[in-house]
């Protein structure tokens, strides 16, 4: 158990559709992050947050946003699904934000776009 | 462009032989580097990570790792594979200069046969 929550494991939505994903980072992790999985582009880095503040940013399409909260929790929002969007969401947690630590990983919610 | 590419897409060994797993990385800066390991429906599993100490990294489950700055490689090796090392595997860099972000190689996915 890496100590990284994400819910919900599953989740099937329509295109078009808007969907919220959730993570809880480990007990004293600062850095969030989020990947995209699939299997034509692998592992995909979406974007960092760090205490709160957005860190760095990757190949996060505009349909797609993310924050962190105050508890450290993190969401990321995913609107006007199209079936492309179809993959295994990952949310990842360290304690600072140089990258060079560890990162803990969450089993991921598994989104799929019919 | 800081970059990490795994050499073999797909690596296949019997039980019981050696494991070796290529990753070589681009460097502008001093790297961290790490694997992971991620099975089935799983999140990513740290096995191992350099960071400028001992070039010879050992890490969970009998997996090393050898640091060589040299050939700007860092591949990944087991003395014996056991059938439960059946899974994906990922090398990533990151830097310790900028707000770079954590980069992933495009995994190699390792079978044992029986």
């Amino acid at each position: 158990d890496s100590g990284v929550t994400q819910t919900p494991k599953h989740l099937i939505t329509a295109t078009g559709q808007r969907v919220t994903l959730r993570c809880s980072p480990r007990s004293g992790d600062l850095s969030v992050y989020w990947y995209q999985q699939s299997l034509d582009q692998g592992l995909q880095f979406l974007i960092q947050y760090y205490n709160g503040e957005e860190r760095a940013k990757g190949n996060i399409l505009e349909r797609f946003s993310a924050q962190q909260f105050p508890d450290l929790h993190s969401e990321l929002n995913l609107s006007s699904l199209e079936l492309g969007d179809s993959a295994l969401y990952f949310c990842a947690s360290s304690v600072g934000h140089a990258n060079t630590g560890e990162l803990f990983f969450g089993e991921g919610s598994r989104l799929t776009v019919l | 462009a800081q970059s990490v590419t795994q050499l073999d897409s797909h690596v296949s060994v019997s039980e019981g032989t050696p494991v070796l797993l290529r990753c070589n990385y681009s460097s502008s800066y001093s790297p961290s580097l790490f694997w992971y390991v991620q099975h089935p429906n799983k999140g990513l599993q740290l096995l191992l990570k350099y960071t400028s100490a001992a070039t010879l990294v050992k890490g969970i489950n009998g997996f090393e790792a050898e640091f060589k700055k040299s050939e700007t490689s860092f591949h990944l090796t087991k003395p014996s594979a056991h059938m439960s090392d059946a899974a994906e595997y990922f090398c990533v860099v990151s830097y310790t200069s900028g707000t770079y972000k954590y980069i992933f190689g495009t995994g190699t996915r390792l079978k044992v046969l029986a």
